[in-house]
């Protein structure tokens, strides 16, 4: 089974903090993918990634940068975490497309 | 962009058969229809897939008209366990790549 790992399960960072979150898949896919989930919003998509060093900007990508150095780890930064990024970060991989889309168990991060 | 619509809650019981109905008026020519469950403090997991008629696995039936203007995933007798939120998605083609768009979603709660 395709296995999708974010570094951390939960997080407590302080405002004006740099963050980083670890995204790790080990099935060879091309795409990797970061959305944050929060209450009555759903699932919106930060930023995704179709090959190494490159990025495209989600729906939501304002507070956030990526890297993407090999294929296999994509990185969620916040640059300078504010209170209102306080969510639910989920990271996901696919071979293609946007077909079988496989989740990570996402981190809760909150920013105090 | 094709945009889902189905109900924010539906409530069951063990043993029924439940069906979930989403609307997608807009789908395009070569989108896929794709169905995830997300239970608390987890990812999505990919449930089905189709692009028309019927296609079944060993979790869920998703049923498609010809028209493809909605699906309508089927679980059968249902248990407990089934109580989740479930996601129908249409690929999303922005700038040549596909990339996924949740929407709220349905919350299923299965009763005893």
């Amino acid at each position: 089974d395709v296995k999708v790992t974010q570094s951390s399960r939960y997080l407590v960072k302080r405002t004006g903090e740099k963050v980083f979150l670890e995204c790790v898949q080990d099935m060879d896919h091309e795409n990797m993918f970061w959305y944050r989930q929060d209450p009555g919003l759903g699932l919106r998509l930060i930023y995704f990634s179709y090959d190494v060093k490159m990025k495209e900007k989600g729906d939501i990508p304002e507070g956030y940068s990526v890297s993407r150095e090999k294929k296999e780890r994509f990185s969620l930064i916040l640059e300078s975490a504010s209170t209102n990024q306080t969510s639910m970060y989920l990271c996901a991989s696919s071979p293609g497309g946007d077909y079988g889309y496989t989740f990570g168990s996402g981190t809760r991060l909150t920013v105090v | 962009l094709a945009k889902t619509t189905q109900p924010i809650s539906m409530d069951s019981y063990e043993g029924q058969e439940v069906n979930i109905t989403c609307s997608h008026n807009n789908i395009a020519t070569n989108d896929y229809i794709t169905w995830y469950q997300q239970f608390p403090s987890q990812g999505p997991r990919f449930i089905i897939q189709g692009y028309k008629t019927k296609v079944t696995n060993e979790v869920a039936s998703l049923f498609i008209p010809a028209d493809r203007k909605s699906s309508t995933l089927s679980l059968p007798r249902v248990s407990l366990s089934d109580t989740a939120v479930y996601y129908c998605l249409v690929g999303q083609t922005v700038g040549g790549y596909n990339k996924l768009i949740f929407g709220a979603g349905t919350r299923l709660a299965v009763h005893p």
